[in-house]
């Protein structure tokens, strides 16, 4: 069945430094990426999206990149600072109402 | 604005007892989801309601039933508890569903089962 695998599964990085993270999906209909930040103990929420249409989307320190041909996605975090540090999920969705998400990554800013 | 809202926020049942999960919306939102997130494994989803008046199963739906009692509310109901179903669980809306519209979730359901 349709799956997206994200890496890595934890990443700690250093306040101020940049951080990736990464995810491939299987079906090649999907058109539709999100990205979603899981705070402790709150439900995940979205921190920026990209359709098929587009291939990089930037929001502040927030981008996310896309290659459709090797259906790989990215997550890029700039000048990361400790409230940064949460759960990320991301997401891929092929215009149904079925969302397959990634199994998350946690993020560590060391101050 | 509230968004989604969950209640319970923390449940401890016994196996074999019943309870529902309820979640209301404020968004004006066409479609509602139910997911449980478990480690390592992500969120799947278990039911969902496209509009007012329709549910569909999800990936992992045995065990469980819904009623989209109304355009806020959803209700996740668990007839016989197994401690398989020890979860954290997340109600979700959005606007347009199938036209990729985001999904907002509520903060969240932690059940036990004993």
């Amino acid at each position: 069945g349709e799956n997206v695998e994200q890496h890595p599964s934890t990443l700690s990085v250093q306040e101020g430094d940049s951080a990736v993270i990464k995810c491939t999906y299987s079906d090649s209909a999907s058109n539709y990426f999100p990205w979603y930040k899981q705070e402790l103990g709150k439900g995940p929420q979205l921190i920026i999206d990209i359709r098929s249409n587009v291939g990089e989307k930037k929001d502040q320190r927030i981008a996310v990149t896309l290659n459709k041909t090797a259906k790989h996605f990215s997550l890029h975090i700039t000048e990361t600072q400790p409230e940064d540090s949460a759960v990320y999920f991301c997401a891929a969705s092929t215009g149904t109402y079925k969302y397959i998400f990634g199994t998350g990554t946690r993020l560590k800013v060391l101050a | 604005n509230a968004g989604v809202t969950q209640t319970p926020k923390f449940q401890v049942l016994k196996t074999g007892q019943s309870m529902t999960l309820q979640c209301a919306q404020d968004m004006n939102h066409n479609s509602m989801y139910w997911y449980r997130q478990d480690p390592g494994m992500g969120l799947r989803l278990i039911y969902y309601s496209a509009s007012e008046g329709t549910t569909d199963k999800g990936e992992v739906p045995n065990g469980y039933n819904v009623s989209r009692l109304n355009k806020r509310e959803f209700s996740l109901r668990l007839e016989s508890a197994a401690p398989s179903q020890t979860s954290v669980y997340f109600c979700a809306s959005s606007a347009q569903g199938a036209l990729n519209s985001p999904l907002h979730f509520g903060n969240g359901t932690r059940l036990t089962v004993t």
